[in-house]
């Protein structure tokens, strides 16, 4: 079975820190696709990254950088210079190839960044 | 584009009640799933389906039917509902992006079930 795991439940920190957010997850599958998404305090689901299990290269947005490392079955992800706009609940996903196939979410992490 | 659209936001049931949570796209969408969001969980795959006429189980099936006549709606129903289907329900469209497929999330239905 799949799963996902977000061991931080919520992560406090001071504007214009960085902050990463840990992501490990479990799949028997060897084409898998990982996924983060934003739910800020209005409840939107907020698409942010996906990245296929072919793909270790790292990647930056922004103030945004992904880290997928297979050999720990890790999906981190850092915000640079944090910002109170970035407070939110942060959902890392992992799904199989097909549509609807073991699409599953994390537990989610709450970020709140301070002034 | 109106993108993915959900009725009503908020809803109040008393055990035993029935409803129809309404989910609509117009973005000509062949995948739409719904999920359910509860506390220190995530998100839950309910239903989805791959088009019109097709429909398949997720993770939490039970208590909650799904029929998809049109591409574009995707209606979920409760047919008795239970203080445990308390949630915020979340409904999504996709198309295939070979080989993955993009997912668009609509704004979400909270259900409190008295």
């Amino acid at each position: 079975a799949q799963k996902v795991t977000q061991a931080q439940t919520e992560i406090s920190v001071v504007e214009k820190e960085d902050v990463t957010l840990d992501c490990v997850y479990e799949t028997r599958d060897t084409t898998y696709y990982l996924f983060w998404y934003k739910q800020p305090p209005s409840g939107e689901l907020v698409f942010l990254i996906r990245r296929n299990s072919f793909d270790e290269q790292n990647e930056i947005s922004g103030r945004y950088s992904w880290n997928f490392q297979k050999s720990t079955s890790s999906f981190n992800f850092t915000i640079t210079a944090s910002q109170v706009v970035d407070s939110a609940v942060y959902f890392c996903a992992l799904s199989g190839r097909n549509y609807g196939q073991n699409f599953v979410f994390g537990p989610g992490t709450r970020l709140s960044v301070l002034p | 584009n109106a993108g993915v659209t959900q009725t009503p936001k908020f809803q109040v049931l008393k055990t035993g009640q029935s409803m129809t949570l309404q989910c609509a796209q117009d973005m000509n969408h062949e995948y739409m799933s719904w999920y359910r969001q509860d506390p220190g969980m995530g998100l839950r795959l309910i239903h989805y389906s791959v088009g019109a006429g097709i429909t398949d189980q997720g993770e939490v099936p039970n208590g909650y039917n799904v029929s998809r006549s049109t591409t574009e709606d995707f209606p979920l129903r409760l047919l008795s509902a239970a203080p445990s289907q308390t949630s915020v329900y979340f409904c999504a469209s996709g198309y295939r992006d070979s080989p993955i497929y993009e997912q668009y999330f609509g704004p979400g239905t909270r259900l409190t079930v008295t």
